[in-house]
């Protein structure tokens, strides 16, 4: 079967850089997407890789190794606001998303 | 500016009633996805659809139709709405399916099933 893991929670404090790992098994891989999503909203696209290595978007960046199954999302200079869930998604063969369950990051000052 | 809107936003039906859930996008995007979020689960997909009148079933389609007459619009009915479709529905589009297109959100639907 297809799966997606990430932790379900992490805490980190304002300021600081915290990492989201993500691990995948999918039948086949078109590229892999970050979402954030904030309580009650709908989520918004961060960033996609489909090649390795790491993709740098301000203070967010992503990192993939298709060889390891394996993502993680960057996120620096923590803010406040960046308090939300983290969503990974993987392309399959079929250009379908699977969707790993999220990461809740709870910010703290 | 584009969006994508659905409604309503909150919904509340009894078991056995067919209940449709309204998705409009202005991006003039081909493929339009319904999802459902539920706790400790992904995102889930119900249907998704590549054009007008293409439809396709997801993962999780049981109980769920859609009909697409136009390129805006792809509304989900609950042919008899059921305890377990409670969740939180989620309409997408995207301009293409290929590589790297990214999927827009709408601003979700809250459904209880009483």
């Amino acid at each position: 079967g297809q799966n997606i893991d990430q932790p379900t929670e992490m805490t980190a404090t304002e300021g600081a850089i915290v990492q989201i790992n993500c691990t995948y098994q999918t039948s086949g891989f078109n590229g892999l997407f970050w979402y954030q999503q904030h309580a009650g909203e709908a989520p918004t696209f961060l960033s996609y890789n489909v090649l390795d290595g790491l993709e740098e978007k301000g203070r967010f960046s992503s990192f993939l190794s298709r060889s390891k199954g394996y993502s993680y999302l960057l996120l620096k200079e923590l803010q406040m606001k960046d308090s939300a869930s983290y969503l990974c998604a993987v392309m399959d063969s079929n250009y379908q998303l699977i969707w790993g369950a999220g990461t809740k990051l709870i910010i703290k000052p | 500016d584009a969006e994508i809107t659905q409604s309503p936003r909150h919904k509340i039906t009894e078991t056995g009633r067919q209940v449709t859930l309204a998705c409009h996008q202005t991006w003039n995007h081909n493929n339009m996805f319904w999802y459902r979020q539920d706790l400790g689960h992904g995102l889930r997909l119900i249907h998704y659809s590549y054009g007008v009148q293409d439809t396709n079933k997801g993962e999780v389609s049981d109980g769920y139709s859609v009909s697409r007459s136009n390129t805006e619009d792809l509304p989900l009915t609950l042919e008899s709405a059921a305890s377990s479709q409670t969740s939180v529905y989620f309409c997408a589009s995207s301009e293409s399916w290929e590589g790297g297109n990214e999927q827009f959100f709408g601003p979700g639907t809250r459904l209880t099933v009483l």
